[in-house]
C-alpha cells in the first residue's frame, strides 16, 4: 500500500513571489510521481512527471520538482508565481507493483491537495 | 481528437436509484480509470482497466460496477445510489510505452444523491 501526504491544505502567495508545495509519500516499492493541476470547476491537467533519470523535473507553466529518494519527498516549486496560477494542486503516485507493471498512469494515489491563491 | 469525454455533467438522484455515468475516449488509450473527488481527500481510485475485457477494483468500489466491452468506452454503474456516493466523478485514459507516458482527464460529473 501507499499514501500520499501533502502537509498544507492552503497556501497563500503573493503575485511574483515564489512558491512550494510539499510532497511526501510513502511505498514498500518503487514508485512513479506526479504533480496535476486542478482550476476551478475543471478537471486534472498534467504538469509534470517523474519516470526515471534526473531527479530535478521541469513542467509546463514554469513548474518544476525534485524526486529526493531519501526523504521520500517530491516538492514542487515555481519561482514566480503569476494570478492565473490559482488552483488547487495535487500530488499523486502510482507503484510499480502488481498487473500490470507498467500502468503506471492508471492506478494512482492522490494527496489531499493544496489550495494555492495568488494574491495581487 | 475529443480527448476523454463524460456524460452527463450534472446529475440528482434519490437513493436507491441505478445510473451509469458514461466515459469516452477518441485516443485509442489503453488504460482507463474512474476516480471520485471528495473535499480534503484529493481524488480516489474506484476501478480501472488495462483494456478491453479486463477490469479490476481501486481503492474505493463498493457500490460501484464496471466493464470494458470495447476499448473507447468505460461506463461506471451505480445499482443502488447512496448519499454517500455524493462526489465529482472524474474518468482518465492513459498510455504508456516504456518511459512515455500520456494521460488525460475527462471534466467530471459532478453527482448528489438525496
Amino acid at each position: 500500500a501507499q499514501s500520499v501526504t501533502q502537509l498544507d491544505s492552503q497556501v497563500p502567495v503573493f503575485e511574483e513571489a515564489p512558491v512550494e508545495l510539499r510532497c511526501n509519500y510513502s511505498s514498500s516499492v518503487s514508485v512513479y510521481l506526479f504533480w496535476y493541476v486542478q482550476y476551478p470547476n475543471q478537471g486534472l491537467q498534467l504538469l509534470l512527471k517523474y519516470l526515471s533519470g534526473s531527479t530535478l523535473v521541469k513542467g509546463i507553466n514554469g513548474f518544476e520538482a525534485e524526486f529526493n529518494k531519501s526523504q521520500t519527498s517530491f516538492h514542487l516549486r515555481k519561482p514566480s508565481v503569476h494570478i492565473s496560477d490559482t488552483a488547487e494542486y495535487f500530488c499523486a503516485v502510482s507503484d510499480l507493483s502488481g498487473f500490470p507493471v507498467k500502468a503506471a498512469g492508471n492506478k494512482l494515489t492522490f494527496g489531499g491537495g493544496t489550495r494555492v491563491l495568488v494574491k495581487p | 481528437n475529443a480527448g476523454v469525454t463524460q456524460t452527463p455533467k450534472f446529475q440528482v438522484l434519490k437513493t436507491g436509484q441505478s445510473m451509469t455515468l458514461q466515459c469516452a475516449q477518441d485516443m485509442n488509450h489503453e488504460y482507463m480509470s474512474w476516480y471520485r473527488q471528495d473535499p480534503g481527500m484529493g481524488l480516489r481510485l474506484i476501478h480501472y482497466s488495462v483494456g478491453a475485457g479486463i477490469t479490476d477494483q481501486g481503492e474505493v468500489p463498493n457500490g460501484y460496477n464496471v466493464s470494458r466491452s470495447t476499448t473507447e468506452d468505460f461506463p461506471l454503474r451505480l445499482l443502488s445510489a447512496a448519499p454517500s456516493q455524493t462526489s465529482v466523478y472524474f474518468c482518465a485514459s492513459s498510455y504508456s510505452r516504456g518511459d512515455q507516458e500520456t494521460q488525460y482527464f475527462g471534466p467530471g460529473t459532478r453527482l448528489l444523491v438525496l
